[in-house]
This record gives structure tokens, sequence and C-alpha cells, in this order.
């Protein structure tokens, strides 16, 4: 079954100590990226990656860092997590171009206290 | 740089009646533009996509939306709703190297 895998679904840290979400994905797909999505702000991106060893920053990447070693994996890192990035998360994955669809994650709800 | 404009936040609907989720994009050249849904606690899934051809575009659950160029609009209709249609909606158009910009999203809400 095609799907993005995103690891874990819901977390809840303290200001300050690093975590990393997972993003997986089966289809082959060279484009991935991540989203924040905030109640009446929709969703903005973070960072995406068009190929492996190939990422560039979104519209709010401030506090998130990213890599892509693998076509299939792109995590997301918060070194030092702040309470301002709770929030829901959702990685997407598509092949390059403007017509395709973009496939998501389930999302990973993040609690920073 | 693409945007889209969702003009309601919020749109509670009585289940049977007839809805419309408006959207605005900011280019007049060629776009592609899209429909998402978001299910409680799902992400989001493709619902419809305007590429060319026929403005009209239609999904398998009864939604349908009509590209309009001279309006910059593509709004999402369905005649008859149901309980099950209650979700999150967010209208998406490509832009640049980032394939897709979403609007704030709109929340149908279907009241029995």
């Amino acid at each position: 079954e095609a799907q993005v895998t995103q690891n874990p679904r819901y977390l809840i840290t303290v200001t300050g100590k690093k975590l990393t979400v997972t993003c997986s994905q089966n289809m082959n797909h060279e484009y991935m990226s991540w989203y924040r999505q905030d109640p009446g702000l929709g969703l903005r991106q973070i960072y995406y990656s068009m190929n492996v060893e190939v990422t560039d920053k979104g519209d709010v990447p401030e506090g998130y860092k990213v890599s892509r070693k693998e076509k299939r994996n792109f995590p997301l890192i918060l070194e030092s997590p702040s309470p301002n990035q709770t929030s829901l998360y959702f990685c997407a994955s598509s092949i390059p171009g403007t017509t395709t669809e973009a496939f998501f994650g389930q999302g990973t709800r993040l609690t920073v206290v | 740089a693409q945007s889209v404009t969702q003009l309601d936040s919020q749109v509670p609907v009585f289940e049977e009646a007839p809805v419309e989720l408006r959207c605005n994009y900011s280019s007049s050249v060629s776009v592609y533009l899209f429909w998402y849904v978001q299910y409680p606690n799902q992400g989001l899934q493709l619902l419809l996509k305007y590429l060319s051809g026929s403005t009209l575009v239609e999904s398998i659950n009864g939604f349908e939306a009509e590209f309009n160029k001279s309006q910059t609009s593509f709004h999402l209709r369905k005649p008859s709703v149901h309980i099950s249609d209650t979700a999150e909606y967010f209208c998406a158009v490509p832009s640049g190297n980032t394939p897709l910009v979403f609007g704030k999203g709109t929340r149908l809400s279907v009241i029995a």
C-alpha cells in the first residue's frame, strides 16, 4: 500500500529537549516536505527536499532542521523545542511537477511544555 | 508567487442542504488547482483537481468544483451534504518550487 508514515503520532516534550519526527514514504517520490498546521493559519511549509541531499527552507523554517540522506526518509529535527512549536505536523511526498498529487502522512501532534 | 484565499473559516450546514466553499487564487496566468480534505484525526487527501480541459471537475463522493478564470475562483460545491462530509477542506495551488501552497482551510460542520 502506498503511504507516508510519520512517527510518533503524539509527542509531549519539555522545552529544550531535542527531538526527531520521522517520515518515510514507499512510493519512490523525489519530493518531500514538512508542514505545520495551526488553527486559523492553515498549513505552512517548514522545509522541503527535491531529492537526496537537496533541501531548502519553506515559509517557517526557524527552529527546525531536516536531512535527506535517503530517498524514502525525511526526518524533522527540533534541536531545542520551544512552546511556540506546539503544533500538528504533516509530512508529504510527491513526484516532481506542479500537476501531481501530494500524499500526506497521518500527522504528528507535538506539545512542548 | 501564487496564493489562495478561502473566504470562510467555518461553514455550518444542515444535513441534505447544499453547500459552497469558496476559494480564490491570486494569479491570472494558467494555474492548476486542488481541493484537499482532512477528516478528523487524519492527514490530508486529494478530493479533486483542475489541470486543464473541462472547467467543471468532480469527485467520487459528489463534490464538484468549477474553475472560473475571469473571477479567479475555484469554489467547491455539493448539492446535498451528509454527516460524513464533516471535515476541513483546503484549497491549494502550486507555486514555484513548492508543489502546493494551501489556503487557511474551511471547516465544514454538517448538522443532523
